[in-house]
């Protein structure tokens, strides 16, 4: 069984659409992350979410929202789709948020803006 | 500030040793990390290792952290063909986030 789950794999859209990406862990962790791979390879965390709470909020344009409905997910709404938003993004989980802590993580959503 | 640092390539031939290298800068960091990216795919945890080891070995894995130099290495032995991929290092800083380098893509020369 998959532990932590991204929908869909790939998408592609227009620019100013307004799309989700989901993820769910089955693994019963308290924290979940949204990361961004760049074209370049680079990942950065976007968000962290500890029990559904927002724990971690890095600069980023508030076009993106993410939403906890439980703890076992955490879904990234982005809107107004821009072109530079084109990246992989990648879901996490670990146990409780903890620095010694591993994350585990989903296998990515490849986000093309057209 | 949080930074970890990586070179961008590494190629080797096969059989040989591949030692990839990786600096960073939060003395805090508790735990230091390796993952792996094969083309396509997702992250996958390969190892870690606790700030107060100086040595990690797992299989083909060794891991080595200098402290002082904060300065962090993944030494894969005998690289074979499936070893090809992305290699980050990551750290988990004060503030609880992991901070990935840029990652180095091994190429495997036959």
């Amino acid at each position: 069984d998959t532990a932590v789950s991204q929908t869909p794999k790939y998408l592609v859209t227009q620019m100013g659409n307004d799309k989700s990406i989901k993820c769910e862990q089955n693994l019963g962790h308290d924290t979940m992350y949204w990361y961004k791979q760049d074209s370049k390879k680079f990942l950065k965390i976007m968000f962290s979410y500890n029990n559904k709470e927002l724990i971690i909020n890095e600069t980023v344009p508030n076009r993106f929202s993410p939403k906890s409905p439980d703890k076992a997910h955490l879904n990234l709404h982005i809107n107004s789709l821009e072109l530079g938003d084109s990246a992989v993004y990648f879901c996490a989980s670990s146990p409780s948020g903890g620095n010694q802590e591993t994350q585990y993580f989903g296998p990515g959503t490849r986000l093309l803006v057209l | 500030g949080e930074d970890v640092e990586q070179s961008l390539f590494l190629s080797v031939r096969e059989g040989d040793s591949s030692v990839i290298n990786c600096t960073y800068t939060d003395s805090s960091s508790t735990y230091l990390y390796w993952y792996k990216q094969e083309p396509g795919a997702g992250l996958q945890l390969l190892t870690y290792i606790f700030s107060n080891m100086d040595m990690k070995q797992d299989q083909r894995l060794t891991v080595l952290l200098n402290k002082k130099d904060k300065h962090l290495s993944l030494r894969i032995a005998d690289t074979q063909t499936g070893d090809s991929a992305i290699y980050f290092c990551a750290e988990c800083s004060s503030a609880s986030k992991i901070i990935f380098g840029s990652g180095t893509r091994l190429s495997i020369r036959p």
